[in-house]
């Protein structure tokens, strides 16, 4: 079956401008999650959703970022004002059983603030 | 809070040595317990995950790894490398209880020589 998809593959922004970027979900996996990886690192969390609502935003940096997920399949990460530090690769992923915790992984988007 | 170290950044194998990749967690509750790959030019991918059953887990592709709870570690291993075993290696940790983050590891490089 289909897995995560996420749109744009790369995005390339300027300092200081406005961008989202769209995670679309395994069908019917009800917990969805974004993760943010930096070269040579691996994945940090950022925000995790079960169904409509943020379960756990702790790792959002700062108030620049910003996450919706408002149909429960769905969702965009918002982050305004870019800076160049967040330049990185943001994942997301899906999981049909949060208490079983296995998620899946999707390609990513590569994003490079100028 | 939880923490995930793995220890090999690079490891460079010939093919049909045998593989083992370090990684040790802090936690002080039940976790459960993964190791992802990723492929060169591909996302990242579960290999094996540990939720508090056996504690010596097989994997996709030969790959296993023993979960020694007295020792936090969860190390991958396999007898017998192949050139397509080059890749990226996370471990990655989760508290119990479901919908919680993964904390990864920074990853081990791996690349297997003909």
């Amino acid at each position: 079956g289909a897995g995560v998809s996420q749109t744009p593959s790369n995005k390339v922004t300027e300092k200081g401008k406005y961008v989202e970027l769209r995670c679309d979900p395994i069908s019917g996996h009800t917990a969805l999650y974004w993760y943010r990886q930096s070269l040579g690192q691996g994945p940090e969390f950022l925000i995790y959703f079960q169904g409509t609502g943020a379960a756990d935003d702790s790792g959002l940096p700062n108030d620049r970022f910003f996450a919706v997920r408002p149909e429960g399949s769905v969702s965009t990460l918002k982050i305004q004002r870019t800076e160049r530090g967040d330049s990185a690769v943001y994942l997301c992923a899906s999981s049909p059983e949060p208490s079983r915790n296995e998620q899946f992984f999707g390609p990513g988007t590569r994003l490079t603030v100028l | 809070a939880q923490s995930v170290s793995q220890h090999n950044h690079h490891v460079i194998l010939s093919e049909a040595a045998s593989l083992e990749l370090g990684c040790n967690y802090s936690y002080g509750g039940t976790v459960n317990l993964f190791w992802y790959v990723q492929y060169p030019g591909q996302h990242l991918q579960l290999l094996l995950k540990y939720f508090s059953e056996d504690p010596l887990v097989k994997g996709i592709k030969g790959f296993e790894a023993e979960f020694i709870k007295s020792k936090f570690s969860f190390n991958l291993r396999k007898p017998s490398v192949q050139w397509s075993d080059t890749a990226e290696y996370f471990c990655a940790v989760s508290p119990t209880g479901g919908g919680n983050k993964l904390t990864f590891g920074t990853g081990t490089q791996l690349k297997v020589e003909l």
